[in-house]
């Protein structure tokens, strides 16, 4: 139980584009989904909170504009990089609030690579 | 405020146990928990220690909690070559809806 999957795992695109990665909870229902950016050899970073049919809430530091998620279900989360440059290139993971035990669950992760 | 620390590498023999440490700051912590990151992939949830409780023992795994001191430690009994990863302990305040991640200890297990 309690599986979340990302996809895709893996994308690379031309400076300028936008990228979507989509978040599904497999086996459970989540109203809260959480958005989080890795970068090589250091601790996730939490970008945003977002909770089923209202709007994320985005931590200090991160472009609502740019990085703009969407949580119109309770099994999915979408996040959109939207014009995307060299340095948005990083491992973002999401993750599903789960309720037993109250945590959450993480998916594999997608590497994003802007050219 | 919250600041979740951990050492940054250890290495241990097959076969050895490992004992991973984590100190927090927010003695307010209701839940905290070890997951393991394996190479290019998401955190898988290890296991978790609710904040009145000591000791916990999965298996192969131990956490303890020492709250008066804050720190939290996680033990892998046998320790195998495929428990290489790196491990992030991770407190939440309130009950899951926020967690605040250590900065990840690399494990390397040698033969």
């Amino acid at each position: 139980g309690a599986v979340v999957s990302q996809h895709p795992s893996r994308v690379i695109c031309k400076s300028g584009t936008s990228v979507k990665i989509e978040c599904r909870s497999l086996d459970f229902q989540a109203t809260t989904m959480f958005w989080y950016r890795q970068f090589p050899k250091q601790s996730l970073m939490l970008m945003a909170t977002s909770n089923e049919g209202s709007k994320a809430t985005y931590e200090q530091g991160v472009e609502k504009d740019k990085f703009l998620i969407n949580h119109a279900s309770l099994t999915l989360s979408t996040l959109t990089v939207t014009s995307a440059h060299p340095e948005d290139s990083s491992f973002y993971i999401c993750s599903a609030r789960g309720t037993t035990p109250d945590t959450q669950y993480f998916g594999p992760g997608t590497r994003l690579t802007v050219l | 405020g919250e600041d979740v620390e951990q050492s940054l590498f250890l290495s241990v023999r097959e076969g050895d146990s490992s004992v991973i440490n984590c100190t927090y700051t927010d003695s307010s912590s209701t839940y905290l928990y070890w997951y393991k990151q394996e190479p290019g992939a998401g955190l898988q949830l290890l296991t978790y220690i609710f904040s009145n409780m000591d000791m916990k023992q999965d298996q192969r795994l131990t956490v303890l909690l020492n709250k008066k001191d804050k720190h939290l430690s996680l033990r892998i009994a046998d320790t195998q070559t495929g428990d290489s990863a790196i491990y992030f302990c991770a407190e939440s305040i309130g009950g899951g809806n926020k967690l605040t991640f250590g900065t990840g200890t690399q494990l390397k297990v040698e033969l």
